[in-house]
Formats: C-alpha cells, sequence, structure tokens
C-alpha cells in the first residue's frame, strides 16, 4: 500500500497572495494530478503530470501554476488568491496517466481566503 | 463535452437498511470509479468496473456502458458509510459527478 500526503491540511491567505500547496506519494506511481472541488460541484482537474518534470494542464489551470520537482512530489501555487475564495484542492496519483486508471487521493487542503 | 449526473443527490438511511446510488452519463465510457469522501476530506477508492459488476463487503457496483449508467448499492447501511459519494467515468478523461449526501442514522 501507499500514501498520499498532503501539506497543509487547512490554509488561510490574503487576497492578491501567492499561496502554494505540497502533495507527495510513496506509491511510485507515474502520474500525479491537482482537483479542486467546490461545494455542489464534481471535482475539476487544474493540472496533471505524467512523469517527471512534466506539466499538462486540466480544465482549470487558469490562475495556477504546478510543478512536478521529483516522481514523488507535486506542487501548486495559487498565482493570486481572490478573496472570500473557499476551495478544497485535492492531489491524486495513478499508476498511468490514461483516463481509465484508479486514482488515489489525499485528504485534501481547505483554501480560505479572506 | 462529457456530462456525467449523479442521483439521488441526498439520501437518508436508518441502520440496517439499503439503497442504490447511480451514475448517469451522456457518452460511451471505458470504466467507472467509485468514491467516498468521509468525515476527514479523505476521498476513498470503493470501486473501479470496465464491466459487469464487482462486490465488497456491503456494497455492490455494476457498470453498463451500453446503456450509460453505474450503480452503487449498499446494504444493511452502518454509522460509518455515511458520506459523500462520487462516480467518476473515463472517456477521453475522467469526469466526476457532483455527488450524492448519504446519511446513516441510528
Amino acid at each position: 500500500g501507499g500514501i498520499i500526503t498532503q501539506t497543509p491540511k487547512f490554509l488561510i491567505g490574503q487576497e492578491g497572495q501567492k499561496l502554494t500547496l505540497k502533495c507527495q506519494q510513496n506509491f511510485n506511481h507515474d502520474t500525479m494530478y491537482w482537483y479542486r472541488q467546490d461545494s455542489g460541484k464534481g471535482l475539476r482537474l487544474i493540472y496533471y503530470s505524467i512523469t517527471e518534470n512534466d506539466l499538462q494542464k486540466g480544465d482549470l489551470s487558469e490562475g495556477y501554476d504546478a510543478s512536478r520537482e521529483k516522481k514523488s512530489s507535486f506542487s501548486l501555487t495559487v498565482t493570486s488568491a481572490q478573496k472570500n475564495e473557499m476551495a478544497v484542492f485535492l492531489c491524486a496519483s495513478s499508476r498511468t496517466g490514461t483516463s481509465a486508471e484508479t486514482l488515489y487521493f489525499g485528504s485534501g487542503t481547505r483554501l480560505t481566503v479572506l | 463535452g462529457d456530462q456525467v449526473e449523479q442521483s439521488p443527490s441526498a439520501l437518508s438511511l436508518h441502520e440496517g437498511t439499503g439503497s442504490a446510488l447511480r451514475c448517469n452519463f451522456t457518452t460511451t465510457m471505458r470504466a467507472v470509479q467509485w468514491f467516498r469522501k468521509n468525515s476527514r476530506g479523505s476521498l476513498i477508492n470503493l470501486f473501479y468496473l470496465a464491466s459487469g459488476t464487482k462486490e465488497n463487503g456491503r456494497l455492490k457496483s455494476a457498470f453498463d456502458s451500453k446503456e450509460r449508467y453505474s450503480t452503487l448499492h449498499i446494504r444493511d447501511a452502518q454509522l460509518e458509510d455515511s458520506g459523500t459519494y462520487f462516480c467518476a467515468v473515463a472517456g477521453n478523461k475522467l469526469t466526476f459527478g457532483i455527488g450524492t449526501r448519504v446519511l446513516v442514522r441510528p
């Protein structure tokens, strides 16, 4: 078995601030993902990476940057936090990058922007 | 684009009873995954199906690609089954439904 660790669990920022979320996995999976979950909506893909140093934009990439520094870690940066923004950011990994592959999720980072 | 609808949006069950959650989608999909988000926010993988049915304890899931739906059955519901259940269907990309909130009452 493996685990996906997201840090921090809770993140409070100010409007306009640059904020970074981190994710580590020890599954030795090739592909990692960042999803955003808003209340009443399904998970939306922000960025994904199929291997170290690879980056692919998802449906919601505007306003975010990502970095796959090594196979086990994938970080997400909110480039300019929006006032009153509240969402949960979920990191996931899968063995390969095909859509028909089991995803494993971290427990999320809850963002609040004041 | 691909659309996924989950029903019902919310479900209340008494302990020991059962019910079914449904996931409908608009185009032919290769596989479906079911997840449960628990009270701590963790998204737990319940099932991955490319066809047919799978059973795991008190949970059973079916996937019918031709008829474009998947179901998740809960039997003998327990308090720890409470949470939000998401389906995600695999076409060109993975598309998530908005979830079904399940509350199991004593």
